[in-house]
């Protein structure tokens, strides 16, 4: 198994542009979430999934759009990048009906100037 | 949503001695309570965690215990070593979220 991985590992965006964050895990989890994680911060929920079909605003979902489509693929959406989205972005799995251990992806380095 | 706060924010410690974080939360409807560890430039992996009728749980260094009447929980580690130094979050669990904790950064001198 992979397990839960994030393409890419690192980006740079202009001010306005829009990207793509993609996730997949192979573990048949129901339950997905993005994080963003800023220096001295913890882990903010931005949008979560709990199946396919299905999401939910976290803490933080301004600017960001998700989908999800199948229970593999959970993509972030950047509407608009802005320099306060730099940040590193987390993906994270779980089998849902638990709550259980999270399994989060390596990470995506994002640098907005 | 959930207030938590996770202290304290840096912990540094001679090697073999004892570490203690602490962290607090506000919904008392919570009923999961992890903790992960974060290496620097890593994923936070889950290291222990806990459900909520269950006060105490431990797996070799590291324990956890529970006092929901109180609303907080903490992560014990015993015979601390070099490897143990990272970033440690609490990550409770309520409405189908988790809240994480600011971390804890701890040190472990050799």
């Amino acid at each position: 198994n992979a397990g839960v991985t994030q393409t890419p590992k690192f980006q740079v965006l202009k001010t306005g542009q829009s990207m793509t964050l993609q996730c997949a895990q192979d573990m048949n989890h129901e339950y997905m979430s993005w994080y963003r994680q800023d220096p001295g911060m913890g882990l903010r929920l931005i949008h979560y999934s709990v199946g396919a079909g299905i999401t939910d605003q976290g803490e933080v979902p301004n600017g960001y759009n998700v989908s999800r489509s199948t229970t593999e693929d959970f993509p972030l959406r950047l509407l608009s990048a802005a320099p306060s989205q730099t940040s590193v972005y987390f993906c994270a799995s779980t089998p849902f009906g638990g709550p259980y251990e999270q399994y989060f992806g390596p990470g995506t380095r994002l640098t907005v100037t | 949503g959930e207030n938590v706060e996770q202290h304290p924010s840096t912990l540094s410690v001679q090697e073999g001695d004892s570490a203690v974080i602490k962290c607090t939360y506000s919904d008392s409807a919570s009923n999961y309570f992890p903790w992960y560890k974060q290496e620097l430039g890593k994923r936070p992996q889950l290291i222990i965690d806990i459900r909520s009728n269950v006060g105490e749980k431990k797996d070799q260094r590291i324990a956890v215990t529970l006092n929901k009447t109180a609303k907080h929980f903490s992560l014990h580690i015993t015979e601390t070593q070099p490897e143990d130094s990272a970033v440690y979050f609490c990550a409770p669990y309520t409405g189908n979220q988790f809240y994480f904790g600011t971390g804890t950064s701890l040190t472990v001198i050799p």
